[in-house]
């Protein structure tokens, strides 16, 4: 495709249930990058991808929280046994990774959880 | 600890009049300072990326600018089209940008 894209785009769950949000990068891109923006806040960094390895995943806030990314394309950010606090939009970018760090973002998934 | 710091965290401008958007930041190291522009509801677009102290970038109404301790985004002749939230980030080169709070600018009609 053109750009990012991000799946669902809206997800409402209840809390304890787990979810899963999908990122389909730029095609070629080999680095991914997942960031969470709450509610008038600036957006908080998550996990870096190089290809389907992660190097950077200093940003997840607690081991509900996990990653993936398979044949160097789409990833899946998971959170197990939500909470009402992990309620924010969740973005995902990618950039070529050749030391570009001009990111491009997807429109992000909106996470409410009740 | 490094810092991103953006102000004001909203302003509002009539069409036509000018004005300035700080962002500050303490960060050993600095590789780089982005500035992006983020619309309701959509991700962040990238505008520009600024390397050393005396850069400057220009696109359309908009001009970046950065010192060793600041960055100012200004905005000249603003039209409607222009209100968005203005985020600044830094990286070190570590493949992480550290995002401040952004900016939120309306410009009225």
């Amino acid at each position: 495709g053109a750009g990012v894209s991000q799946s669902p785009s809206n997800k409402v769950t209840e809390k304890g249930k787990d979810v899963e949000l999908r990122c389909d990068p730029i095609s070629g891109h080999t680095a991914l990058y997942w960031y969470r923006q709450s509610l008038g806040q600036g957006l908080e960094f998550l996990i870096y991808f190089q290809g389907n390895s992660a190097p950077d995943k200093s940003g997840l806030p607690s081991d509900r929280f996990s990653a993936e990314r398979t044949g160097g394309s789409v990833s899946t950010l998971t959170i197990q046994r939500t909470q009402q606090e992990d309620s924010a939009v969740y973005l995902c970018a990618s950039s070529p990774g050749r030391g570009d760090e001009k990111l491009f973002f997807g429109s992000g998934t909106q996470l409410s959880v009740l | 600890e490094d810092q991103v710091t953006q102000s004001p965290e909203a302003l509002r401008l009539q069409e036509g009049e000018s004005s300035s958007l700080n962002c500050s930041y303490t960060v050993s190291g600095l590789r780089g300072l982005f500035w992006y522009r983020q619309d309701p509801g959509k991700g962040p677009e990238f505008l520009f990326t600024l390397y050393s102290a005396g850069e400057e970038k220009e696109k359309e109404r908009l001009k970046a600018t950065l010192t060793k301790k600041e960055s100012f985004l200004h905005i000249t002749a603003p039209k409607p089209e222009d209100s968005a939230t203005y985020l600044c980030a830094v990286t070190k080169g570590a493949q992480k940008l550290v995002f401040g709070q952004g900016t939120r600018l309306t410009i009225n009609p």
